[in-house]
């Protein structure tokens, strides 16, 4: 599809299990970005992926989490021994280049829910 | 602390009615960016307006950038129902290009 893509669309999982969310970005964007969005909040920046520079992992919450990704391609991000907090929405989202000049579109996202 | 910061939080209209979102922001920025967001959904870009732009449309959506009250505002004319949504502003941190600071929203209800 022309769209960023995300799977799963929905993942209940129980406390303490790992879980791998997937983001497919719009051919040729450079940038890639994780979000997450809790009920009702704004957006928290989590990660960024700028083509083969080093990423900026500033916003990840703790050592739990981590993402990797491929070249300009797909992304994943991997919460390890999840906790009841991590429930929420993560969102990724893909540009041309850095946002000071460029839009960022975004997937529909993984509804995370931790039992 | 937020870069952004949207009134009202919440909006209630009746279809045909105008919207108007505003945002606040506290430092120097390059652009400021608004965004839509349906129930459940990820978020689709509007507009984006320079720091050396006034005012922008966009269909039935006006966006104004006051530089020196920090500020814009996001006009909605003739709303529709399916322009229910939150909407969100959004601005690249100062000094640094790669990151976006967002608010925390608007959500807008347009009444049948």
């Amino acid at each position: 599809g022309a769209g960023v893509s995300q799977s799963p669309s929905n993942k209940v999982t129980e406390k303490g299990k790992d879980v791998e969310l997937r983001c497919d970005p719009i051919s040729g964007h450079t940038a890639l970005y994780w979000y997450r969005q809790r009920l009702g909040q704004g957006l928290e920046f989590l990660i960024y992926f700028q083509g083969n520079s080093a990423p900026d992992k500033s916003g990840l919450p703790s050592d739990r989490f981590s993402a990797e990704r491929t070249g300009e391609s797909v992304s994943t991000l991997t919460i390890q021994r999840t906790q009841q907090e991590d429930s929420a929405v993560y969102l990724c989202a893909s540009s041309l280049g850095d946002v000071g000049n460029q839009p960022q579109h975004f997937g529909d996202g993984t509804r995370l829910s931790i039992l | 602390s937020q870069q952004g910061e949207e009134d009202p939080q919440a909006l209630s209209i009746q279809e045909g009615e105008n919207a108007t979102m505003n945002c606040s922001y506290k430092t120097s920025i390059n652009n400021l960016q608004w965004y839509r967001q349906n129930s459940g959904r990820g978020l689709v870009h509007l507009i984006l307006i320079r720091s050396n732009e006034r005012e922008k449309h966009s269909g039935r959506l006006r966006v104004t950038l006051d530089t020196s009250k920090k500020s814009s505002s996001l006009l909605i004319t003739a709303s529709r129902a399916a322009d229910t949504a939150s909407y969100f502003c959004a601005t690249p941190r100062a000094g640094n290009n790669r990151k976006l600071i967002w608010g925390l929203g608007t959500s807008l209800a347009v009444n049948p």
